[in-house]
């Protein structure tokens, strides 16, 4: 299985940051989640969010105001939508699927860098 | 939000050596406690799962113990390949939270 990012790499501030992660080599439709992970730039991770292919989500409660993550089985592919962006919403956005029994990340998209700005 | 508290946040160490990363929790996890190493660029790779499994592939110089609030991640003998950022990450409970991240230099 592998997943790739998708998307615009510059968002204006208070707009939308739109995602697409495509996953190739297996059906999105298995025992898994998926998810989102971000990095902002020379810092740490933070879990943003997941999806099951039934459309069930678990957020970020810091960020659950602002996402909306979706799954389009048909297109074997799932997104993120952030909404209200600032310059702090900077970062590389990794998609990543859900390893279980644990709940471990095992495998990653390569990122895709999106930066706010004007 | 479950805190995971690196140490050392940095470490200098030389090929050959023995390393040890330790990851507390601000409150018990079980063993829902996975390390990923994330080198310069890239996306991080899993090592280690649930504790003390090693994901299939990882190399056995890796290895991971603790339950509870304390867990650790040991290099037995660093190769060249080794030198990058380590972080932990638990998946106890939601939001699923990484510690700061320790980066191995050489």
């Amino acid at each position: 299985v592998q997943l790739q990012e998708s998307g615009p790499g510059l968002v204006q501030p208070s707009g939308t940051l739109s995602l697409t992660c495509a996953v190739s080599g297996g059906s999105i439709s298995t025992s898994n989640w998926w998810s989102w992970v971000r990095q902002p730039p020379g810092k740490g991770l933070e879990w943003i969010g997941e999806i099951y292919h039934s459309g069930t989500t678990n957020y970020n409660p810091s960020l659950k105001s602002r996402i909306t993550i979706s799954v389009h089985k048909s297109k074997n592919q799932f997104s993120l939508k952030l909404s209200s962006v600032t310059a702090a919403d900077t970062a590389i956005y990794y998609c990543a699927r859900v390893f279980y029994p644990g709940g471990a990340f095992d495998i990653w998209g390569q990122g895709t860098m999106v930066i706010v700005s004007s | 939000d479950i805190q995971m508290t690196q140490s050392p946040s940095s470490l200098s160490a030389s090929v050959g050596d023995r390393v040890t990363i330790t990851c507390r929790a601000s409150q018990s996890i079980n063993i829902y406690l996975n390390w990923y190493q994330q080198k310069a660029g890239k996306a991080p790779n899993l090592l280690i799962f649930a504790a003390s499994s090693l994901l299939s592939g990882v190399p056995s110089r890796f290895s991971g113990s603790g339950s509870g609030t304390d867990f650790t991640l040991t290099i037995s003998s660093l190769q060249p390949e080794d030198f990058a950022t380590y972080y932990c990450q638990q998946s106890y409970s939601y939001p699923s939270t990484f510690g700061q991240g320790t980066k191995l230099e050489i």
